[in-house]
């Protein structure tokens, strides 16, 4: 079974809209760590957030927000007013308990047109 | 402070050769792990590398190997290649001195074989 599963293969945008890319895991471990991961056609993987089990906390950073969610084994990406430099594959991930070993999810491709 | 490095960035080889990725971590970091990216399969964790040892282990055959070096660089060798293995192959670099932690990730070497 897939550990991290992201729903959304494409999504396609214009520029200002807000738009929300799902991320739901499965894991059995009470410690693990959830993160958001950027990947321009460059290819080069960019870290975009870290959350750990404990901390439920909703995150904003600009235009950016996270949902996580125990309740419902999400942690979902929101990026608020799109903009064209946006436009990537967006990866979540899933590392649990002491293993520094990332499971990603299949990744959402985000297009944002002008 | 300088980000992951990877050598090279770009590889062709033929079915039956083997070849040898470099990758340089962040300066500090001690943890070095390595994924494979393909269309079909996404993103896949081959290995983990820290302090000279390997420390976690995906689900690769034994084709695939790696090592980590005193200065924390490392190399990843593929033996035998197969069609398959054609790849985005990533590096990443973390702390990680005793649990899991953020990977910061190199741009990649995209290996093709013909």
């Amino acid at each position: 079974a897939q550990k991290v599963t992201q729903a959304q293969t494409e999504i396609s945008v214009v520029e200002k809209e807000d738009v929300t890319l799902d991320c739901v895991y499965e894991t059995r471990d009470t410690t693990y760590y959830l993160f958001w991961y950027k990947q321009p056609p460059s290819g080069e993987l960019v870290f975009l957030i870290r959350r750990n089990s404990f901390d439920e906390q909703n995150e904003i950073s600009g235009r950016y927000s996270w949902n996580f969610q125990k309740s419902t084994s999400s942690f979902n990406f929101t990026i608020t007013a799109s903009q064209v430099v946006d436009s990537a594959v967006y990866f979540c991930a899933l590392s649990e308990g002491n293993f520094n070993k990332f499971y990603f999810g299949s990744g959402t491709k985000l297009n944002v047109k002008p | 402070k300088a980000g992951v490095t990877q050598t090279p960035r770009y590889l062709i080889k033929t079915r039956g050769q083997q070849v040898t990725l470099s990758c340089s971590p962040i300066s500090g970091h001690r943890s070095v792990s390595w994924y494979q990216q393909t269309p079909g399969q996404g993103l896949q964790f081959l290995f983990e590398y820290f302090s000279e040892t390997q420390r976690n282990k995906g689900n690769f055959p034994g084709r695939f190997s790696g090592r980590q070096f005193s200065n924390s660089r490392s190399e990843m060798n593929v033996s035998t290649l197969e069609l398959g293995d054609s790849a985005l192959y990533l590096c990443a670099s973390s702390l990680a001195d005793t649990s899991t932690d953020t990977q910061y990730f190199g741009p990649g070497t995209r290996l093709t074989v013909l």
